[in-house]
This record gives structure tokens, sequence and C-alpha cells, in this order.
């Protein structure tokens, strides 16, 4: 079966690291993805790991993938006020040509001052 | 490059009414897919699209629910009649050839859709 489950919430201090840790069920899920959706806004495709690997990074971001236990963290380095949002993590399976996605619940990072 | 684009950004109808929401891909984009947002839920899948073909319709909730993609251009998601549990954000995405091995996925900014 399909099931993702996050956090809800998450709160900061400005300046330290964030890490939104993410699970999923479906072994067959091929790449991982993380979008970030700020307020009034539609989804921004952040990042996103291929299956056979265990990490990524991408400036400050560093994207943990532990395929034994279905676990997907993204970790933001020195977080801004600007990273506060919902941070959505997403697996998906090929299907007919695309991807098809299953979504999280969405982590709320709120960075303080 | 323009991005995704939908609309209406936001649409309030009664129960019982139709509604029309549109979605215009990234220009190139084979697949285009459609996802909704029920309040406090998870984002799910309802339908993706081959250029004009439906290649998997199997989030649809119901026969209430019609999605067209006349010349594999922009697409429409059609909701009649309207009930109150269709509420919420209708995404739409857009992807190109995953055979060409291109996996982002871009979303559209969402229509919210209220059902009073």
């Amino acid at each position: 079966g399909e099931d993702v489950e996050q956090s809800l919430f998450l709160s900061v201090r400005e300046g330290d690291s964030s890490v939104i840790n993410c699970t999923y069920t479906d072994s067959s899920s091929t790449y991982l993805y993380w979008y970030k959706q700020e307020p009034g806004a539609g989804l921004q495709l952040l990042t996103y790991i291929f299956s056979n690997m265990d990490m990524k990074q991408d400036q400050r971001l560093t994207v943990l993938l532990n395929k034994k236990d279905k676990h997907l963290s993204l970790r933001i380095a020195d977080t801004q006020t600007g990273d506060s949002a919902i941070y959505f993590c997403a697996e998906s399976r090929l299907t007919g040509g695309g991807n098809k996605l299953t979504f999280g619940t969405g982590t709320q990072l709120k960075v303080e001052l | 490059e323009a991005g995704v684009t939908q609309f209406p950004s936001h649409s309030v109808i009664e129960k019982g009414q139709t509604v029309t929401l549109r979605c215009d891909p990234i220009s190139g984009h084979d697949n285009l897919y459609w996802y909704r947002r029920v309040m406090g839920k998870e984002i799910k899948f309802l339908l993706h699209f081959v250029k004009e073909s439906k290649q998997d319709e199997s989030g649809m909730p119901n026969n209430r629910f019609l999605a067209e993609r006349t010349g594999g251009t922009y697409s429409t998601l059609k909701v009649q009649p309207a009930e109150l549990e269709d509420s919420g954000v209708y995404f739409c995405a857009s992807s190109q050839d995953s055979a060409r091995g291109l996996y982002e996925q871009y979303f559209g900014p969402g229509t919210r859709l209220t059902v009073t």
C-alpha cells in the first residue's frame, strides 16, 4: 500500500539546522521528493532523490534516504525566516510514462528569531 | 519559461452547481496531473494524462468529476454537480517524458474551490 507520514509541526531558531522527517511504505518507489509551499503559493519542487541513492546535497539542503527503514529526511542548514513554509515529502511510482506522487500531510516549519 | 498556470485561483459555488477548472501545463510537457488537497488532509492524486490520453484515473473520486485534455495541451476538470465535500485546493502539475529520464513534476498555484 501507499502511505507517507510526516510530523505536523517543527519550530527552529534562525541560524539553526532544521531536520524534517518522512516515512513511506511503498518499497517500489522510484523517486522521493521534497516540495515547499509558502503561504498563498503553489508547490515548489525543492529537490528529489533517486531510490538507489543514500544522500543528495544541494546548497543548504541535504536529503538522506534510508531505504531499509523507508525513511527520508530533509536537512536545511542555517535556517532563515524565508524558509518558513509547509514542506511535503512525496514518493513516486512510474505509471504509463509518468510518475504518480503520493504525498505526506506536510510539516509546517516555523522559524523564530 | 512560463510555469504551470491554473484558472481560476479561487471559486465559490453553491452545492449542486457546476464548476470547471482549467490548467495550462508548461509548454512541451506531455504529462499532466491533477491532485487535490481537502482541508487538513494529504494532497491526493486524481488522474494523469499523457498528451490527450487518460493514463491513470484511479484517483477520481466519483463520476461527478470529468477531466479532459483535448489536443494534448491544456486540461479542464469539471465537477458536476458539486457537493460540500468537494471543497479543497485542486492542483495541476506537469512533467516531461519520463522515458527521457526527466522526472521533475512542476505544480501550478492551485485553484481553491469552496462549495457552500
